[in-house]
């Protein structure tokens, strides 16, 4: 069966660290893969998108990594702040969206 | 430009009512669809539209009905509602079908079945 895995249901991190998040995928062979952030009681809002023939995007403090012979892409916040607390979604595209379970990313300051 | 529009934003209702969640966009976009999001589960498609006249169902439509008249709306129509689509629902649109683009969500319909 086909599964989008986040395999950290909540990431606890210092500020100033990095933040890394990892999503995992079977059985899809996605031409893009994308990042969205989702705060309490709101929509998920759109982060990046990586392309299957890309293995790096950079957005400002964001990074994504995206392998698809490990099926694997990492997801990158550096220098994280504390307004960087949020539930992050790894989303595939094929012919539709399809959504990680995400993780919940808390900063402490 | 408000983007998507999600109406009402929380409903309950009691086992076997019906009731329509409204969404509404001013983007232009041809793909609207339409997500339940549970704990430990996700974000899970319910259904589709890739235009106007254009439905189709996702992973799991059971008990959801939908019609897309205009490009603007996609509402979403519940015929007898059971205490499983206690669920927060999300209504998104892209440019065209998802595949290079961005989705844009509405804000919610946190909906409690009782």
């Amino acid at each position: 069966s086909q599964k989008i895995e986040q395999n950290s249901e909540a990431l606890n991190i210092q500020e100033g660290k990095t933040a890394t998040l990892t999503c995992n995928y079977t059985n899809y062979s996605p031409a893009y893969l994308q990042w969205y952030r989702q705060d309490p009681g709101r929509g998920p809002v759109f982060l990046l998108l990586i392309r299957e023939n890309e293995k790096e995007k950079r957005k400002e403090r964001l990074k994504v990594t995206f392998d698809t012979t490990l099926k694997q892409s990492l997801f990158h916040i550096t220098a994280s702040q504390p307004a960087d607390s949020a539930t992050y979604l790894c989303a595939l595209r094929s012919n539709n969206l399809f959504f990680g379970t995400g993780t919940r990313l808390t900063v402490i300051p | 430009n408000a983007g998507v529009t999600q109406t009402p934003k929380f409903q309950v209702l009691k086992t076997g009512q019906s009731m329509t969640l409204q969404c509404a966009q001013d983007m232009n976009h041809e793909y609207m669809s339409w997500y339940r999001q549970d704990p430990g589960m996700g974000l899970r498609l319910i259904h589709y539209s890739v235009g106007a006249g254009i439905t189709d169902q996702g992973e799991v439509p059971n008990g959801y009905n939908v019609s897309r008249s205009t490009t603007e709306d996609f509402p979403l129509r519940l015929l007898s509602a059971a205490p499983s689509q206690t669920s927060v629902y999300f209504c998104a649109i892209s440019e065209s079908r998802p595949m290079n683009t961005e989705a844009f969500f509405g804000q919610g319909t946190r909906l409690t079945v009782v």
